[in-house]
């Protein structure tokens, strides 16, 4: 089946640094990618979606400058955490809808845990 | 957008009970609505899913109903055992764009030996 990876698995960093996370696609192509946050006890909520070529929708209350996202290929999305704060550490899942597959199902990654100090 | 409330928060059953949990979206656009399994520190797995043109599907001791006029969808686990213990969300999705699903609150069930 289809298969999402991530990159790292997860990261510490010091605050005011940026992190830079891996979504890959590895046996399919995805001109879509979603980023979502998850604090712990907490649900999924989806940042933004990320589309190949072009620049990513951000959802309301997502800060754009600080969450930069970049999908410069098919089988690659990547989520850059700019001037990371402690408020930051989460875990961060991506995932790639089944459209070129024609399936209903989202794909997800295993997650990156960011933990800030 | 799409709003999707989920219910209970915490449920505890006796290994071999039932388990319900309950979702209600507010989009009656809606056609596609997926539950999936957490366990902690791990990716969402997509335990069952059902569109808007059903109202009822089965998986083996896994079931899920979708009432459309209400808005409602319920997840029925049978015969549970303790490797159901996880966290379960239930999801929406709106049709067009880019598969984009709701997420709901999320349901920490624990199934006591």
């Amino acid at each position: 089946g289809a298969v999402v990876s991530q990159h790292p698995s997860w990261v510490i960093c010091k605050s005011g640094t940026s992190v830079k996370i891996e979504c890959r696609s590895l046996d399919f192509q995805a001109t879509t990618m979603f980023w979502y946050r998850q604090f712990p006890k907490q649900s999924l909520m989806l940042m933004a979606t990320s589309n190949e070529g072009s620049k990513a929708t951000y959802e309301q209350g997502v800060e754009k400058d600080k969450f930069l996202i970049n999908h410069a290929s098919l089988t690659l999305s990547t989520l850059t955490v700019t001037s990371a704060h402690p408020e930051d550490s989460s875990f961060y899942i991506c995932s790639a809808p089944g459209l070129a597959m024609a399936t209903d199902t989202q794909y997800f990654g295993p997650g990156t845990r960011l933990t800030v100090l | 957008g799409e709003n999707v409330e989920q219910h209970p928060s915490t449920l505890s059953v006796q290994e071999g009970d039932s388990a319900v949990i309950k979702c209600t979206y507010s989009d009656s656009a809606s056609n596609y609505f997926p539950w999936y399994k957490q366990e902690l520190g791990k990716r969402p797995q997509l335990i069952i899913d059902i569109r808007s043109n059903v109202g009822e599907k089965k998986d083996q001791r896994i079931a899920v109903t979708l009432n459309k006029t209400a808005k409602h969808f319920s997840l029925h686990i049978t015969e549970t055992q303790p490797e159901d213990s996880a966290v379960y969300f239930c999801a929406a999705r709106l049709p067009g764009g880019y598969q984009k699903v709701t997420f709901g609150t999320g349901t920490k069930l624990q199934v006591i030996p």
